[in-house]
């Protein structure tokens, strides 16, 4: 099955400075790599998603890379701000036509020093 | 609110006792999954539903465990003779389609005593 790892698990940067989190995959047939962003007590929440057919995506602040052949996508959050602390949380895909079962990393604490 | 929603959003039982939760998800989303997430972890899938039909299960969800979702609407997911190994939150999510976005629910945290 699927597995997917996470680095860095802690990350501290200072505010307006960017950030980037970094996650590898080993099943090729993966297709769909979400980031969730989940803050303390509070339920995991979609903030970018990208599908293999597209080798970046971008939306405000954020953006997510690809890297089909290498088997990793990476989070970047640029002028971060207070709010942007959380955890952060990568996931991927193996259905051809859905994205039913996703694997999670182990996340990364993100922390924004004021 | 019209967001996934589970009950209880806490459940404190001894070892060897059953327990129940309950998903509701979006109005008509068809797509129902249930995750589990201990403490520094991510999400850990263990089951789905396509409307009433479940579709696939983790071998994480062992004999004691089992989910339904009888009308195609909200799930349970029950645990029989809780372990304390099965402490942990309990995270529903749905989706309207295969290629939609999982929205998850606030959860149910279980602490096995």
């Amino acid at each position: 099955g699927e597995n997917v790892e996470q680095h860095p698990s802690t990350l501290s940067v200072q505010e307006g400075d960017s950030a980037v989190i970094k996650c590898t995959y080993s099943d090729s047939a993966s297709n769909y790599f979400p980031w969730y962003k989940q803050e303390l007590g509070k339920r995991p929440q979609l903030i970018i998603d990208i599908r293999s057919n597209v080798g970046e995506k971008k939306d405000q602040r954020i953006a997510v890379t690809l890297n089909k052949t290498a088997k990793h996508f990476s989070l970047h959050i640029t002028e971060t701000q207070p709010e942007d602390s959380a955890v952060y949380f990568c996931a991927a895909s193996d259905r051809d036509f859905g994205n039913e079962k996703l694997t999670f990393g182990t996340g990364t604490r993100l922390t924004i020093i004021p | 609110d019209t967001g996934v929603s589970q009950d209880p959003r806490h459940k404190i039982t001894k070892r060897g006792q059953n327990v129940t939760f309950r998903c509701d998800p979006i109005s008509e989303h068809n797509r129902l999954y249930w995750y589990r997430q201990t403490l520094g972890q991510g999400p850990e899938f263990l089951t789905y539903f396509q409307n009433e039909a479940q579709l696939e299960k983790s071998r994480l969800l062992s004999d004691r465990f089992s989910a339904e979702r009888p009308k195609g609407s909200f799930s349970t997911l029950e645990i029989q003779r809780t372990e304390q190994g099965d402490s942990a939150m309990y995270l529903c999510a749905s989706s309207l389609a295969p290629l939609d976005t999982q929205y998850f629910g606030p959860g149910t945290r279980l602490t096995v005593l």
